[in-house]
């Protein structure tokens, strides 16, 4: 089955530095891949999501990145402000049917003002 | 936006108890999961409901755990004898269609096992 690797485990940038966090996937039949953010205490919640015949895809200061090739896809935070500070992750799954999202560990951003 | 709604929001229980977790997806949603999450660590899935049937579980998924959606807006999730190491936070989810479609998570219920 899909295994989802993310990196770092925690950052730390200073208020309106761009943040980046990376992950790969092991099953190249994956082809949706989408970015959850977690408050403290709060359920996640779908901020970006990138499909396998985009390479790239952005809203406003976040943006994901895909490379099929390679099986790796990264999150692009700019600017960041405060309260960015979260956990974020990354899962990955493919399309057909009703395939389970595989997470990421997550990704403990913390943006310092 | 609607929302997935989970109750309670918290569950406190004695080892070996049973418990019913609660959820009502959005109305024209047709997949629903159960995923948990313990403290500090990644979103784990659980299982997955679809037709009226489970269509994948994961290992976690137990016989000692259950689903049901007894009518057409409930699901249930329920762990006939609690261990410890159930508890976790508890997150229902459901989805309009298969694949790649935005999947809404409920604010969780957090379960601790005493």
């Amino acid at each position: 089955g899909e295994n989802v690797e993310q990196h770092p485990s925690t950052l730390s940038v200073q208020e309106g530095d761009s943040a980046v966090i990376k992950c790969t996937y092991s099953d190249s039949a994956s082809n949706y891949f989408p970015w959850y953010k977690q408050e403290l205490g709060k359920r996640p919640q779908l901020i970006i999501d990138i499909r396998s015949n985009v390479g790239e895809k952005k809203d406003q200061r976040i943006a994901v990145t895909l490379n099929k090739t390679a099986k790796h896809f990264s999150l692009h935070i700019t600017e960041t402000q405060p309260e960015d500070s979260a956990v974020y992750f990354c899962a990955a799954n493919y399309r057909s049917g009703n395939t389970p999202l595989v997470f990421g560990k997550g990704t403990r951003l913390s943006v310092i003002a | 936006e609607p929302e997935v709604t989970q109750t309670p929001s918290h569950q406190v229980t004695q080892m070996g108890q049973e418990v019913i977790l609660r959820c009502v997806p959005i109305s024209n949603h047709l997949y629903f999961y159960w995923y948990r999450q313990i403290l500090g660590q990644k979103v784990e899935f659980l299982v997955s409901f679809y037709n009226n049937e489970i269509s994948e579980k994961s290992e976690i998924f137990d016989d000692q755990f259950s689903v049901e959606r007894p009518d057409g807006s409930n699901f249930t999730l329920k762990i006939r004898s609690t261990k410890l190491e159930d508890s976790a936070m508890y997150f229902c989810a459901s989805k309009w269609t298969g694949g790649g479609e935005k999947l809404f998570f409920g604010s969780g219920t957090q379960l601790s096992v005493l």
